[in-house]
């Protein structure tokens, strides 16, 4: 089935650094979604894109829709030590069916104080 | 408040056993979807179930079966227990935006 190139796979950084991730598609997604799932918890959303080039902040969170529809962008500012965990993007292809996303593999990350 | 509630958290069978994980809403979604979880793999497909009444499969169906047993219930039923299917299962439903609300796994063990 379809799937996301998500990267880095694994991020181990200092508290307080700043973190970038990327969701890559060989097809063009008319909204993109990232997820964070703290250990032992479910994914629980954090920004939704709808738009291309739309840049949305949540806090130190930052996503962006890529302008060619085929990338989305998560950056976490000063990162802490509840940063930790799986941070997943999502995406609905154009044209397939509404109510199915699409998951990427998902970024590990590990913040050391 | 609860969103999305899913039992067992935990449960560990032996091959050639037969469970049913539950998982209920209580936020009307009309949508709602079975998601097994593996490093390195993300979140696959299992089943969903568009509006009550109706399920289609997904990604990775084999081995699988669901009922929709109302607008709030939706179970994933393990026939023959395989250790392939030592996952972490999620339940998922969505209402009229595109976010999924997620619940807090069952961890599910084959031996």
């Amino acid at each position: 089935g379809q799937q996301l190139n998500q990267s880095p796979q694994s991020m181990f950084i200092q508290e307080g650094e700043d973190v970038s991730m990327n969701c890559t598609s060989s097809s063009i997604f008319n909204t993109w979604l990232w997820y964070k799932q703290d250990p032992g918890e479910g994914p629980v959303l954090l920004i939704a894109l709808y738009k291309a080039g739309e840049l949305t902040s949540n806090g130190r969170l930052t996503a962006q829709f890529g302008i060619t529809r085929k990338d989305s962008f998560l950056n976490i500012s000063a990162s802490i030590p509840s940063d930790v965990g799986i941070y997943f993007c999502a995406g609905q292809p154009r044209g397939g069916a509404t109510n199915k996303l699409i998951f990427g593999t998902g970024t590990l990350l590990a913040v050391q104080p | 408040n609860a969103g999305v509630t899913q039992t067992p958290k935990f449960q560990v069978l032996k091959t050639g056993q037969s469970m049913t994980l539950q998982c209920a809403q209580d936020m009307n979604h009309n949508s709602m979807y079975w998601y097994r979880q593996d490093p390195g793999m993300g979140l696959r497909l299992i089943y969903y179930s568009a509006s009550e009444g109706t399920t289609d499969k997904g990604e990775v169906p084999n081995g699988y079966n669901v009922s929709r047993l109302n607008k709030r219930e939706f179970s994933l039923r393990l026939e023959s227990a395989a250790p392939s299917q030592t996952s972490v299962y999620f339940c998922a439903s969505r209402g009229t935006v595109y976010g999924y609300t997620f619940g807090s796994g069952t961890r599910l063990t084959v031996v």
